[in-house]
């Protein structure tokens, strides 16, 4: 199965800053099959980013993702305070889809 | 408006059973693959079973092979998790999840709130 290595674990920043966050598959995940995830405490995830690049349903475009192969990033333009959360990325361009161990976005 | 409400979860035996159920509305829900998605205290997603559109494909996580029994009946809208020969690792918070695609293999556009399956004596 492909293992996705999310860095760094945890990431201090302000609102208004710009987040940087990076997801490392283990091998090529195909055909960017790629989404990210935002968790809040007591809360059930929340889709953000699937394709690698597109935005879910409602997602504000302060939020965006890139890459290919095996290393995407998410970023958030500039933090807002509903921003600070635990993010995830997911493959699921092979069986089992697979899970990174989550970035926790916290402020500084 | 898309609902997922799971049900069934509470404290559970080693070596007992429960049954998770995951009713969902807002959606052609035969369209549409299914899975469940678990989160142990404190720790990140894992992925434990997924049951494509018709019910005919299924697949799980190693960790729960043989043991949970995942299933739909989609005259009822509602997805199951039989899950048996619990064990104190299978203790977490377990999602439904509903994908993008008929595939189980995909991204969860729709997640529910989750039910607490606590295992221990």
């Amino acid at each position: 199965e492909i293992v996705l290595t999310q860095s760094p674990g945890t990431l201090s920043l302000s609102p208004g800053e710009r987040a940087t966050l990076s997801c490392r598959a283990s091998q090529s995940v195909t055909s960017t099959y790629l989404a990210w995830y935002q968790q809040k405490p007591g809360q059930a995830p929340r889709l953000l980013i699937y394709g690698a690049s597109s935005r879910a349903t409602g997602i504000p475009d302060r939020f965006s993702g890139s890459g290919s192969g095996t290393d995407f990033t998410l970023t958030i333009s500039r933090l807002e305070p509903e921003d600070f959360a635990v993010y995830y990325c997911q493959q699921y361009g092979s069986s089992p889809g697979t899970f990174g161990q989550g970035t926790k976005v916290e402020i500084k | 408006e898309v609902q997922l409400l799971e049900s069934g979860g509470g404290l559970g035996q080693p070596g007992g059973s429960l049954r998770l159920s995951c009713a969902a509305s807002g959606f052609t829900f035969s369209y549409y693959a299914m899975s469940w998605v678990r989160q142990a205290p404190g720790k990140g997603l894992e992925w434990v079973s997924g049951i494509s559109s018709s019910g005919g494909s299924t697949n799980y996580a190693d960790s729960v092979k043989g043991r949970f029994t995942i299933s739909r009946d989609n005259s009822k809208n509602t997805l199951y998790l039989q899950m048996n020969s619990l064990r104190a690792e299978d203790t977490a918070v377990y999602y439904c999840g509903k994908a993008g695609s008929s595939w189980f293999v995909d991204y969860f556009d729709y997640w529910g709130q989750g039910t607490q399956v606590t295992v221990s004596s």
